[in-house]
């Protein structure tokens, strides 16, 4: 079936250090997905990050970068120099096309705990 | 900027007894409205999508059973019976490519006594 796989718990980093994390998908079914990654900071409803829904483009958002690797099934987010307003629990997920977008398949969060 | 509300925003509910919740799409009209569950574990699971006003669906998952029904272009609901788990229940509306864009409500949480 289909489905995400993501770095899995609680991630620590310092602030002003490099951050990745590792998105992987099957989509066997789909074939050919859109791919996100919604972010969810504290006392607030989960929101969309970046989107990318063509391969090989890179989407991008408050710093944060992600390419879409058909390749590889990849996905991962990465941020030159993490702050601690970016604390927060990060989901990669994909969803297919047309007018079965609205379903959305997610990897189970990444708890990002960004230290002063 | 598209707005979801859902109440009750958190529930009490006592094994064997059924549950009523409702979302609101504020501001914005998309067809597509859905429903998504957080389990304990914290996996986000689609549940139901339903387009037009009357649209009806029924589903058993481990740990409760669903009725989720459109009512009108704007508001959906959705019945949670024979709950044994607590759980979130988020509602969405879809925007952009292909729908590609969720919005999220701020989810109903429903805790089992």
């Amino acid at each position: 079936g289909d489905s995400v796989t993501q770095t899995e718990g609680q991630v620590t980093v310092s602030e002003s250090k490099s951050l990745i994390i590792n998105c992987t998908y099957s989509a066997t079914s789909i074939g050919y997905p859109n791919l996100f990654w919604y972010v969810r900071y504290p006392g607030e409803g989960l929101q969309l990050l970046l989107k990318v829904i063509t391969a090989g483009q890179k989407g991008s958002s408050r710093g944060f970068e992600a390419t879409y690797n058909k390749e590889a099934t990849s996905f991962h987010l990465q941020k030159a120099s993490v702050q601690e307003s970016d604390s927060a629990v990060y989901y990669c997920a994909l969803s297919d096309r047309g007018t079965n977008a609205y379903k959305v398949i997610f990897g189970k969060g990444t708890h990002l705990h960004v230290l002063p | 900027v598209t707005l979801l509300e859902q109440n009750p925003r958190w529930r009490l509910v006592p094994r064997g007894q059924a549950v009523n919740l409702r979302c609101i799409l504020k501001n914005s009209q998309y067809p597509w409205m859905s429903w998504y569950q957080q389990d304990l574990q914290k996996q986000l699971q689609w549940l139901f999508t339903l387009r037009s006003p009357g649209d009806k669906e029924v589903k058993s998952l481990p740990g409760a059973d669903y009725l989720a029904t459109r009512v009108t272009d704007t508001e959906l609901r959705l019945q949670v019976a024979n709950m044994s788990q607590g759980r979130t229940l988020y509602c969405t509306s879809g925007t952009g490519d292909n729908y590609a864009e969720q919005f999220f409500g701020p989810g109903t949480r429903l805790t089992v006594l």
